[in-house]
């Protein structure tokens, strides 16, 4: 079976402090590999994909992720926090060229602390 | 522009109304998505138009009925919906499948009553 997980449901990081929010799949062919953040009370904001290339990919806000494929996972990461980042972040993957729909990650969220 | 608006921000209704919530986007996509999100939970697809035919219908219950007047209008139909049905619904487009990313309005809260 295909799946998303997010083994953190919360994450706590210092301002100024380097972040890493984890996501590991399990699909079968190539994955299309995203992450979300949602504020709360809006709809999700796309960050940032891996589709091919490069494994580290460069995204909205200063955040990054890397795409490791013999570790299955795809974590988002951030060099230095800001309060102004907590929120609830999704990682989600397709794994069909023709398909409309995700498999959306339980979400974790980050709380900055200031 | 890349917005995604929806309207209204927030709907109570009773049991036995009928409501509608309204999307919109300007950016050309030719794939809308209506989604149902409870509370610190991933959104759960509904229903996919693309080029503005029902392309999937995640099994939704007949009291929501979607309807895409043209490839900028997005509706969502309600009609006696029940407590749990109460939620965050959230609308999205993008170019196509596959390796398009979506983009999300703000969302309408729903209450039923």
């Amino acid at each position: 079976a295909q799946s998303v997980a997010q083994p953190e449901d919360q994450v706590n990081v210092a301002e100024g402090n380097p972040l890493t929010v984890k996501c590991t799949y399990s699909v079968s062919g190539n994955p299309y590999l995203f992450w979300y953040v949602q504020y709360p009370n809006r709809g999700l904001q796309f960050l940032l994909k891996y589709i091919t290339g490069d494994n580290l990919v460069k995204g909205s806000y200063g955040f990054e992720a890397e795409f490791n494929k013999s570790q299955t996972s795809f974590h988002l990461k951030k060099p230095s926090a800001l309060v102004s980042d907590s929120a609830l972040y999704f990682c989600a993957v397709r794994t069909l060229s023709g398909t409309y729909k995700y498999i959306f990650g339980t979400g974790t969220r980050l709380k900055v602390l200031a | 522009d890349t917005e995604v608006t929806q309207t209204p921000k927030h709907l109570v209704m009773g049991m036995t109304n009928k409501k509608s919530l309204k999307c919109e986007q300007h950016m050309g996509h030719r794939a809308m998505y209506w989604y149902k999100q409870k509370a610190k939970k991933p959104p759960e697809l509904m229903f996919v138009y693309s080029y503005e035919k029902l392309s999937i219908n995640e099994s939704v219950p007949s009291r929501f009925s979607p309807e895409c007047p043209n490839s900028s209008l997005l509706n969502l139909h309600l009609h006696a919906l029940q407590p749990e049905d109460s939620a965050l619904y959230l609308c999205a487009s993008s170019q196509g499948a596959g390796t398009y990313e979506q983009y999300f309005g703000p969302g309408t809260r729903l209450t039923v009553t």
